[in-house]
């Protein structure tokens, strides 16, 4: 996993906090997604962006989450009030291209416990 | 969303065994991708594969994507223990623009 770089590795919030999760790409990468995971389950697409644009957000909840790509610095995947059920693990991919044959390539995540 | 089933669910081989598993769908695929995750990591791509009957090796893993557009199986062989992790396919679609993962396939090799 090389190359994307996500921070922190693990986050501990109490509900009703807010939850800052940050994604640095590949070198030479534009393109950046989020994804979360459940225990025992698959990643489930949450918001698709490029540099100061968000392209798709059909998987992310209308309401307490939000993300930007900047032109400069990470993208950020934000969630504001934090809920138990926010406990996941939430991974960031990006690819150099669009997804149209540009595999992605993912970081290690970040583990959100919510107390 | 598109529903990418991924089978089985979970093996339990013994060391030198061959594996295979796959993942199947309703729905047409342009491009199909395996990864693996080990514990505490994020997935690591395994193959791409970009053509309807495309068969692709990496090492001890072999891939295709299936004729019909709609599956794509992952062979292992000679398994050996760092072979155990959680394997995930996902496929693309080009009008969509974005890739659905299925559920995964646990795979524990006995020494």
């Amino acid at each position: 996993n090389a190359g994307v770089m996500q921070n922190p590795r693990h986050l501990v919030r109490r509900r009703g906090q807010e939850a800052r999760l940050r994604c640095s790409p590949m070198k030479g990468h534009s393109h950046v997604y989020w994804y979360r995971q459940l225990p025992e389950e698959g990643l489930k697409f949450m918001v698709y962006l490029q540099k100061e644009n968000i392209i798709d957000e059909s998987g992310m909840p209308k309401e307490r989450f939000s993300a930007e790509f900047p032109k400069e610095g990470p993208s950020i995947l934000r969630i504001q009030q934090v809920v138990r059920g926010d406990s996941a693990a939430y991974f960031c991919a990006s690819s150099p291209r669009d997804n149209r044959n540009q595999p992605q390539h993912f970081g290690d995540g970040t583990r959100l416990s919510i107390l | 969303g598109q529903q990418l089933n991924q089978s089985p669910q979970s093996m339990f081989i013994q060391e030198g065994e061959d594996v295979s598993m796959n993942c199947t769908s309703s729905s047409i695929f342009n491009t199909w991708l395996w990864y693996k995750q080990d514990p505490g990591e994020g997935p690591v791509l395994l193959i791409a594969l970009y053509k309807a009957g495309e068969l692709t090796s990496n090492g001890r893993l072999t891939a295709q994507f299936g004729i019909t557009r709609k599956d794509s199986f992952l062979n292992i062989s000679a398994s050996i223990p760092s072979d155990v992790g959680i394997y995930f396919c996902a496929g693309l679609q080009y009008n969509f623009n974005k890739f659905y993962f299925g559920s995964g396939t646990k795979l524990n090799v006995k020494p």
